[in-house]
């Protein structure tokens, strides 16, 4: 597939645990971080976003947390189903100028829900 | 509302051919950009198209590449001429507008995954 050759992060959960997905960021510029669920054959679909000016963001099940401190941004999932499993990225989007707009993505993790 | 779409889903050249990505943008979409996922790498920015015009084009890798938005609708991406390393997984992503506070989500097409031999 074509996560082979990438050596990401893996995640190996229960059914019914949380999941925290970790990720760190470099651009302090960047204005929104952005979650991105990748599953086979599909292109990235978006989560969850977090305004820079924010520390903490809840949606349906998953949590965005953004420590502008230490550029460390996570995504938690609560009651991990195995329709979750796939590849995790996060994003940052540029604030301004002509780079406007464009995603700068981090690594990806794999996270596995075993039943 | 239909997606963002992709075609072909699957190509396989010969190093030294050319060969052309097309993308189709959810209706009414104003920016559309072009992201490609080399294997070994994560996903990287090649350039956003605002409308007709290219916006940001800073990630092109080079000369070879040639992104077009005619009429400002779907967008192609043409390799002339393709090299071993452009093999990977080529995705579009169109959002509405930007600004405004929110951060206007990009919505991904499938992608296109290029193998050159």
């Amino acid at each position: 597939g074509e996560n082979v050759g990438l050596h990401l992060p893996t995640l190996s959960v229960q059914e019914g645990d949380n999941s925290i997905i970790n990720c760190a960021y470099s651009n302090s510029a960047s204005d929104y971080f952005i979650w991105y669920k990748q599953e086979s054959g599909k292109g990235p679909q978006f989560i969850i976003d977090i305004r820079s000016n924010m520390d903490k963001r809840q949606g349906q099940r998953v949590t965005v947390l953004l420590n502008k401190t230490v550029k460390h941004l996570s995504l938690q999932i609560a009651a991990t189903q195995p329709g979750d499993s796939a590849v995790y990225f996060c994003a940052e989007r540029s604030a301004g100028g002509t780079s406007y707009g464009k995603l700068t993505f981090g690594q990806g993790t794999i996270l596995t829900v075993h039943p | 509302e239909a997606g963002v779409t992709q075609f072909p889903s699957h190509s396989v050249i010969e190093k030294g051919q050319t060969v052309t990505l097309r993308c189709d943008p959810i209706s009414g979409h104003d920016n559309l950009y072009w992201y490609r996922r080399v294997m070994g790498k994560e996903i990287k920015f090649l350039l956003h198209f605002v409308k007709e015009s290219k916006q940001d084009e800073s990630g092109m890798p080079n000369n070879r590449f040639l992104a077009e938005r005619t009429g400002g609708t779907y967008s192609t991406l043409k390799v002339q001429p393709a090299e071993l390393e452009d093999s990977g997984v080529y995705f579009c992503a169109s959002s509405h507008q930007l600004g405004g506070g929110a951060s206007n989500e990009q919505f991904f097409g499938p992608g296109t995954r290029l193998t050159v031999l």
